[in-house]
């Protein structure tokens, strides 16, 4: 069956440069997380999608990230004026509800040259 | 002190072991605890979902949690080449729609 869904798998840009991220969720769910993970690390929080809205930003790091879910579907991850440090895999999870666990996509790799 | 600590490793060991991971944690608050296994370049796989303490098998797997001591555990019995991958803990402070705290990760090499 098909899975989360993100494109595009890597994405390489200039400095200051625009990206956009996309998550295709697994059918039916309802419940849309996003995550970034650096190199050793483990992935770190940035966002939560109950629906269509926002439920908890508290992980985006400043305000050139943003993220909608317009239809309650797809996620869009945005980031303006992209700097070196945002350089890491962007990772999208959904799950069925939000009291179900969290089922990952294989990422976008995000490099900033 | 970071809220999840986990050994990075690398762990290395032979085909057929029984290979221990684990994570300490610092949030007593924490109420579900989640094992998720990571191929290289490919996102988490959900592995073992827990709940409090106790614990849970499911084929090689079983993981353990000790609240008392902020402390949880996968083992993995009659471990396979395919089990080589980073184990990643993971927990939360409630089951709905809370972000996931995840540990570093523990780099597992399994030879043949």
């Amino acid at each position: 069956g098909a899975g989360v869904s993100q494109t595009p798998s890597n994405k390489v840009t200039e400095k200051g440069k625009y990206v956009e991220l996309r998550c295709d969720p697994i059918s039916g769910h309802t419940a849309l997380y996003w995550y970034r993970q650096s190199l050793g690390q483990g992935p770190e929080f940035l966002i939560y999608f109950q629906g269509t809205g926002a439920a908890d930003d508290s992980g985006l790091p400043n305000d050139r990230f943003f993220a909608v879910r317009p239809e309650g579907s797809v996620s869009t991850l945005k980031i303006q004026r992209t700097e070196r440090g945002d350089s890491a895999v962007y990772l999208c999870a959904s799950s069925l509800s939000s009291n179900q666990p969290q089922h990952f996509g294989d990422g976008t790799r995000l490099s900033i040259l | 002190q970071k809220e999840v600590e986990q050994d990075p490793g690398p762990l290395s060991v032979p085909e057929g072991a029984i290979v221990s991971l684990n994570c300490t944690y610092s949030n007593s608050a924490f109420q579900y605890f989640m094992w998720y296994r990571q191929y290289s370049r490919k996102g988490p796989e959900l592995l073992m979902y827990t709940y409090s303490s106790g614990n849970k098998e499911d084929g090689r797997f079983t993981a353990q949690v000790d609240k008392s001591s902020k402390y949880i555990s996968l083992f993995i019995r009659d471990s396979q080449p395919s089990d080589s991958a980073t184990y990643l803990c993971a927990m939360s402070l409630n089951q709905a729609g809370t972000a996931l705290i995840f540990g570093k990760g523990t780099t597992l090499s399994v030879s043949s």
